[in-house]
C-alpha cells in the first residue's frame, strides 16, 4: 500500500542550529510532494511542494527540501532555526499521478531550545 | 482576506446528540475537502467535494455526513456523535477542480474545530 512515513516523531534541536526532517514515500513513480507545518493552534501552512523539474526545492520561512529519487525521500531542511519554527512538520503525497489521492505522513513535532 | 473558515472551532458534547461543523470559503474554489487529525496517525480525509452537488467518500467516512448545495460552504455533519469521533477536524479548499487536475496541488486549510464527544 502507498504510504509515507516520517519516521521521527519529536525532534528537539537548539536555536539557531541546522535542522533536517526526514520523508520517505513507496511508491514506483515519482508522487507529487508537499511540506506542511502547523502552529499550536492553527491550521495547516504550505511550506513548499514539488513536481517536477530542479530536485532542490525552495519554501516559505527559509525552508527548502530535496527530493532524491534514489532513496524516495524528501527531506525538509533550514540552516538555522529560530524560536518560531516550534511546530508540527507534515510531509505529504499525492500518488496516482494528478487524480490521486492526498496522503499525509503521521507528522513530527519540532520543539526549539533557547 | 481569502481565506477558509471553521465554526465552531471548539466543540464539547455528548455520545447521539446530533451537530454539525461548518465550512465557509471565499475563494469561489470548486474543490472542497474534510480532514480528521488524531495523535500519530496524521491527517485523513473524511468526504471531499470536486463542486456543488457532488460529494464522495474519503478514507474514513463512517459516522459522518456532508452537504454541498452552494459553492462556498460545505457542513459536515454528524448524526450521532460518538467517543471515537473525538478529535481536530479540518476543512479544505482548492481552486483546482477540473477532470484531470489534482485538487490537491493547491489546497488551503482551515483553522481547525477541536470536537470533544464524552
Amino acid at each position: 500500500a502507498q504510504s509515507v512515513t516520517q519516521p521521527d516523531i519529536h525532534i528537539t534541536v537548539s536555536e539557531g542550529a541546522s535542522l533536517e526532517l526526514r520523508c520517505n514515500y513507496s511508491y514506483g513513480a515519482t508522487p507529487y510532494l508537499f511540506w506542511y507545518v502547523q502552529s499550536p493552534g492553527q491550521g495547516l501552512q504550505l511550506l513548499l511542494k514539488y513536481f517536477s523539474g530542479d530536485t532542490l526545492v525552495q519554501g516559505i520561512k527559509g525552508f527548502e527540501a530535496e527530493f532524491k529519487r534514489s532513496q524516495s525521500s524528501f527531506n525538509l531542511r533550514k540552516p538555522s532555526v529560530h524560536w518560531s519554527d516550534a511546530a508540527e512538520y507534515f510531509c505529504a503525497v499525492v500518488y496516482g499521478g494528478s487524480q490521486g489521492n492526498l496522503i499525509f505522513g503521521k507528522g513530527t513535532k519540532l520543539s526549539v531550545k533557547p | 482576506e481569502a481565506q477558509v473558515t471553521q465554526n465552531p472551532r471548539y466543540l464539547i458534547t455528548v455520545t447521539g446528540k446530533k451537530l454539525t461543523v461548518t465550512c465557509s470559503q471565499n475563494m469561489n474554489h470548486e474543490y472542497m475537502s474534510w480532514y480528521r487529525q488524531d495523535p500519530g496517525l496524521g491527517l485523513r480525509q473524511i468526504y471531499y467535494s470536486m463542486n456543488v452537488e457532488v460529494t464522495d467518500k474519503g478514507d474514513v467516512p463512517e459516522g459522518y455526513k456532508v452537504s454541498r448545495k452552494e459553492k462556498r460552504n460545505f457542513p459536515l455533519i454528524l448524526e450521532s456523535p460518538s467517543p471515537n469521533q473525538t478529535s481536530l477536524y479540518f476543512c479544505a479548499s482548492s481552486p483546482v477542480g477540473r477532470l484531470g487536475i489534482s485538487p490537491h496541488l493547491q489546497q488551503y486549510f482551515g483553522p481547525g474545530t477541536r470536537l470533544t464527544v464524552t
